[in-house]
């Protein structure tokens, strides 16, 4: 099993450009999560989704947008990057719950950079 | 929502020193309290978790410890080695079925460093 890949790894925008972020996971995990992690910050929840078609904000989900349309694959698009959107960017997976026992297993990250 | 408060925020012990780091947590409903270690340039990896009702649990060199009444946690480390230098997380999971299920809020993460 690959677990929870990211792609790409590395990239640096424009002030104003677009992208996507690619998460995948090969668990047959339910729940997938979007975080941005900053100095100091520690891990803060961008959006998440408790299953294939359905998403939900997290605590910072303003100029971010995600989709979930395979159970596998959950993405994370900028539509108009700024640089206050630079940081290194972790998806994550857990199993369902049926407790509230919630093992989250993170991606590699990816270290996006706006100038 | 749930708030996760983690300190120290740096800390540096000799080689086969004890490290220990604590969390505090709002939320009473939180019942899933797990650890995570990122090391540099890698995702998060969980290390240890504790549910909320057990008090102590032990993983060779690593036990957490819980206080449910003071809201309170902790990662202790003991015979620190070298590899053992990363970044900490604490996490607090509430158990309700409502939007916050399947969450965890991290607190701000800790930088150990372990000198030889």
């Amino acid at each position: 099993n690959a677990g929870v890949t990211q792609t790409p790894k590395f990239r640096v925008l424009k002030t104003g450009q677009s992208m996507t972020l690619l998460c995948a996971q090969d668990m047959n995990h339910e729940y997938m999560y979007w975080y941005r992690q900053d100095p100091g910050m520690g891990l803060r929840l961008i959006h998440y989704s408790v299953g294939e078609g359905t998403t939900a904000k997290g605590e910072v989900p303003d100029g971010y947008n995600v989709s979930r349309l395979k159970k596998q694959n959950f993405l994370l698009g900028l539509e108009s990057a700024a640089p206050s959107q630079t940081s290194v960017y972790f998806c994550a997976s857990s199993y369902l719950l049926g407790s509230s026992y919630n093992e989250q297993f993170f991606g590699p990250g990816t270290r996006l950079t706006v100038l | 929502g749930e708030n996760v408060e983690q300190h120290p925020s740096t800390l540096s012990v000799q080689e086969g020193d004890s490290a220990v780091i604590k969390c505090t947590y709002s939320d009473s409903a939180s019942n899933y309290f797990p650890w995570y270690k990122q090391e540099l340039g890698k995702g998060p990896q969980l290390i240890i978790d504790i549910r909320s009702n057990v008090g102590e649990k032990k993983d060779q060199r690593i036990a957490v410890t819980l206080n449910k009444t003071a809201k309170h946690f902790s990662l202790h480390i003991t015979e620190t080695q070298p590899e053992d230098s990363a970044v900490y997380f604490c996490a607090a999971s509430p158990s309700d079925r409502g939007s916050t299920l399947g969450r965890l809020y991290f607190g701000r993460g800790t930088q150990l460093t372990v000198w030889p």
